[in-house]
């Protein structure tokens, strides 16, 4: 069964630094893995999808890549603003089932 | 706008008693899922559906039952049988090779 891995748990950082958030996954027959962000008490946002056949994606400050040889995707944010505070969950998606990483809890302070 | 509309926002469950949460989209997907999320526990799939008259266990659906009646409506009912019920729990529905789309969720308690 997938498993799907996020390291950090959790990061505090100051404002205008540039961040990677990692994503590991078990299986690498995936269909595609996607970025989420969440809010407190709030439902999933969705922030990037990589297909299977792409190396990366890119929208605005934030890169997601995907390399299905070693398992991993990785989420880069560039210049971190305190409104980029929220948990951000990775997911892959193998067959028609989304497994979802436990997130990266992000605090970007002034 | 298109989107997922769950419903209540809150709610609040007496011993015994079934309580059935209300999610609803108008985006045209075919497939359709129930979450649970507790602390520290990430997103546990509760059911899904990928067409409607059809839906399948997720991997904790112990005490819970769905519907799929319409392609727009997948309602989940927590009954007696589920001990812990208190949760938030996310509805999603998606097409294929398109992102996942949620609601804003239902928070459960017991009283």
């Amino acid at each position: 069964k997938q498993e799907v891995t996020q390291i950090p748990a959790a990061l505090s950082v100051p404002e205008g630094e540039n961040l990677v958030l990692n994503c590991s996954f078990t299986d690498s027959a995936i269909y595609n893995l996607q970025w989420f962000r969440q809010d407190p008490g709030k439902g999933l946002t969705s922030l990037l999808l990589i297909q299977s056949s792409q190396r990366e994606q890119t929208s605005g400050r934030l890169n997601a890549s995907l390399d299905k040889s070693s398992g991993r995707s990785t989420l880069y944010i560039a210049a971190s603003q305190p409104g980029d505070s929220a948990t951000y969950l990775c997911a892959e998606e193998g067959s028609y089932i989304p497994t979802f990483g436990r997130g990266t809890s992000l605090i970007v302070h002034p | 706008d298109g989107g997922i509309t769950q419903s209540p926002k809150y709610l609040f469950r007496k011993e015994g008693q079934n309580v059935t949460l209300s999610c609803e989209q108008n985006l045209n997907h075919d497939a359709m899922y129930w979450y649970r999320q507790d602390p520290g526990q990430g997103l546990r799939l509760i059911y899904y559906s990928q067409i409607v008259n059809d839906f399948q266990k997720g991997d904790i659906a112990e005490g819970y039952s769905v519907s799929r009646e319409k392609k727009e409506s997948f309602p989940l009912t927590v009954t007696s049988a589920q001990k812990n019920p208190t949760a938030f729990y996310l509805c999603a529905s998606k097409a294929p090779g398109q992102p996942q789309h949620f609601g804003d969720g239902t928070r459960l308690s017991i009283l």
